[in-house]
């Protein structure tokens, strides 16, 4: 079962308006931590923000917010101001931390365009 | 602190030879987790490496196969390559202070390797 979704592969934004890139996850570990990835086209995996599953307030790092839904298994970014550079695929990916699997599971991506 | 480095960035090989890729983590970084990024499946696990011990394996072939050096430094080694295993090999560290926060792992800037 895929335990990462992201059902939008593409998005468009206006420069300087704020975007939500929808996650959602599934795990049964009530110990997992929560990651989203900007990849621009060079290939660099660029780490945003972290959630852990036990954090009571969202996180927040610059423009970036993480509107996290525990009971509804969501994880969305939001994306404040959008500028030209933020023109990129962004990935959300989880890690459960009991158990032996401990990888990061990474969703389809969502690539997207900031519009001048 | 500099950053996860891979070398080389891009590589071309044929059928049937086999290839080496290097990985050095962020100083400090004993684990080294490896993945293979590929436009038909996305982002997946290969291995993680922690203190030259492989501490977690993908669902991956033989063929596959790395290792660790006492310094953190990862290689990772492809026999026999196919057409198919043309992609982005992204390599990625992480701290180990216990701390669900330093589960994050900062990636390098890939290895593009093209197999013809």
């Amino acid at each position: 079962a895929q335990k990462i979704t992201q059902t939008q592969p593409g998005m468009f934004v206006q420069e300087k308006e704020a975007v939500t890139l929808d996650c959602t996850y599934d795990t049964s570990d009530p110990s997992y931590g929560l990651f989203w990835y900007k990849q621009p086209s060079s290939g660099e995996m660029i780490f945003l923000i972290y959630q852990g599953s036990y954090d009571q307030q969202n996180a927040t790092e610059g423009r970036y917010s993480l509107n996290f839904q525990k009971a509804r298994k969501s994880a969305n970014l939001v994306i404040s101001a959008s500028q030209l550079g933020d023109s990129a695929m962004y990935f959300c990916a989880m890690r459960e931390f009991s158990g032996s699997a401990r990888q990061l599971t990474f969703g389809s991506g969502t690539q997207l365009t900031v519009l001048p | 602190k500099a950053g996860v480095t891979q070398t080389p960035r891009y590589l071309i090989k044929t059928r049937g030879q086999q290839v080496t890729l290097s990985c050095s983590p962020i100083s400090g970084h004993r684990s080294v987790s490896w993945y293979q990024q590929t436009p038909g499946q996305g982002l997946q696990f290969l291995f993680e490496y922690f203190s030259e011990t492989q501490r977690n394996k993908g669902n991956f072939p033989g063929r596959f196969s790395g290792r660790q050096f006492s310094n953190s430094r990862s290689e990772m080694n492809v026999s026999t390559l196919e057409l198919g295993d043309s992609a982005l090999y992204l390599c990625a560290s992480k701290g180990t202070s216990g701390l669900q926060y330093q589960e994050t792992q900062y990636f390098g800037p890939g290895t593009r390797l093209l197999v013809l």
